[in-house]
């Protein structure tokens, strides 16, 4: 597989579940990225990690907790969502940050339901 | 703040026409990049073009056309002989390479739907 690939593709919970977000980039990249797209809204970035770090958690809800096992996966665990986190969920990999212009690269995206 | 306007929300045009999509920046910043992307409905983003602020050479690749113009703060995109298969959101987006070492942010505009009507 080539690129960023994202895991499912489409998911409907209800609040109470427990569930969680894949993401595997075959780019040999440094950075990953978590973004959120809801309907009428920009895209909203909320987690990003270098070499498995985190470098930024922009105010999301602890409802929302990344994982950075390597530099190729990315997850996002999802415990306890209200139906208002119902959007599209896009992981992103770059090569690598803060050296100089840096292109992210999008999957495919997960289409969240939160019942 | 950097901030990004795509004031077209949705354009329809039929397949062959030639079409331009618009996109002004605002930036305080010296060197900056823009990005193109599209989204087709699968959900996607799909990057198109990435251009330096130094660098105001316009760019073209197939069908495509990027006209960047520092002196309006806009960085155009064109679309020629348009086909159903551009029918997608293109988003046009801004990072600022002196933003506290945070160059990996970027400010999306809000996207222009495109569709191409046979």
């Amino acid at each position: 597989e080539t690129g960023v690939t994202q895991t499912p593709r489409h998911l409907v919970m209800g609040m109470t579940n427990k569930k969680s977000l894949k993401c595997e980039q075959h780019l040999g990249h440094n950075a990953m990225y978590w973004y959120k797209q809801s309907a009428k809204k920009p895209l909203e970035l909320m987690f990003v990690y270098s070499l498995e770090e985190r470098v930024e958690n922009n105010s999301v809800p602890s409802r929302f907790s990344p994982e950075c096992p390597n530099s190729s996966h990315l997850f996002l665990h999802l415990h306890t969502l209200q139906p208002e986190d119902s959007a599209l969920y896009l992981c992103a990999s770059s090569p690598a940050l803060n050296q100089g212009p840096d292109t992210q690269y999008f999957g495919p995206g997960t289409r969240l339901t939160v019942l | 703040a950097q901030k990004v306007t795509q004031a077209q929300t949705e354009i329809s045009v039929v397949e062959k026409e030639d079409v331009t999509l618009d996109c002004v920046y605002e930036t305080r910043d010296t060197t900056y990049y823009l990005f193109w992307y599209k989204q087709p409905p699968s959900g996607e983003l799909v990057f198109l073009i990435r251009r330096n602020s130094f660098d105001e050479q316009n760019e073209i690749s197939g069908r495509y056309s990027w006209n960047f113009q520092k002196s309006t703060s806009s960085f155009n995109f064109t679309i020629t002989a348009s086909q159903v298969v551009d029918s997608a959101v293109y988003f046009c987006a801004l990072s600022e390479a002196n933003s506290g070492g945070s160059n990996y942010k970027l400010t999306f505009g809000k996207g222009t739907l495109l569709t191409v009507n046979p």
